[in-house]
């Protein structure tokens, strides 16, 4: 079966310092792998996907992950922190190509930007 | 883009009663819908896959008695949870996956559910 794991709960940057979010995933087939934000009382956006193309992939707002197979990791980061990215990010994985599957996301990371 | 439309996107009932959750596919065909479901501060948890036509998929440890879904139609599925509690309180979201394109998944912009 395929799950994540989000190996840190709560990540506190300050603004325009580098931001890391770390995922590692468990997979037995190919998987693709995703990351979501979720600002509170709001629904889920997609950042960005993985779906064996490129393994540096770049989304949106300046986030960018890298897929290393070698590592089974997924790691999220920006370079440069923004106040407005403070909010809650879930690794996400699931098989490619089958309609009927479904994500299956890791507990989250609360970032936090201060000033 | 595709679209979901989930509907409330708020809802407060009193226990014992029961309230019904819809997500419709607006611009595309959801032969599959997810459904799941979010306690504060924690991650969603998988709660059911809905196939039309068809019953629905219940992750274990969840009641399929107390939480209904129909998937009657391509673009229709919903969630009734029936005689509500308070602890059934949460955040309730549903989600799509395109079966052409990029095979992307969208997502509902849930619904807030309280139980007093």
């Amino acid at each position: 079966a395929q799950s994540v794991t989000q190996l840190d709960s709560h990540v506190s940057v300050s603004e325009g310092t580098p931001v890391l979010l770390r995922c590692n995933y468990s997979s037995s087939y190919s998987p693709s792998l995703f990351w979501y934000v979720q600002h509170p009382n709001k629904g889920l956006q997609l950042l960005l996907k993985y779906t064996s193309a490129a393994t540096l992939v770049k989304g949106i707002n300046g986030f960018e992950a890298e897929f290393k197979k070698s590592e089974t990791s997924f790691h999220l980061t920006k370079p440069s922190a923004h106040m407005s990215d403070a909010a809650e990010y879930f690794c996400v994985v699931t098989l490619g190509g089958q309609a009927g599957t479904a994500l299956i996301f890791g507990k989250g990371t609360t970032l936090s930007v201060s000033s | 883009g595709a679209v979901v439309s989930q509907h409330p996107s708020r809802v407060i009932c009193k226990s014992g009663t029961s309230v019904k959750i819809e997500c419709r596919s607006l611009d595309f065909q959801a032969t599959t819908m997810f459904w799941y479901r979010q306690f504060p501060k924690q991650s969603l948890m998988l709660m059911a896959t809905s196939n039309e036509g068809s019953k629905a998929t219940y992750e274990q440890g969840v009641e399929k008695d107390k939480f209904l879904i129909n998937h009657a139609s391509l673009t229709l599925s919903t969630l009734t949870v029936t005689s509500a509690h308070p602890e059934d309180s949460s955040f309730y979201i549903c989600s799509a996956r395109m079966t052409t394109g990029d095979y992307g998944y969208t997502f509902g912009s849930g619904t807030r559910l309280t139980v007093v």
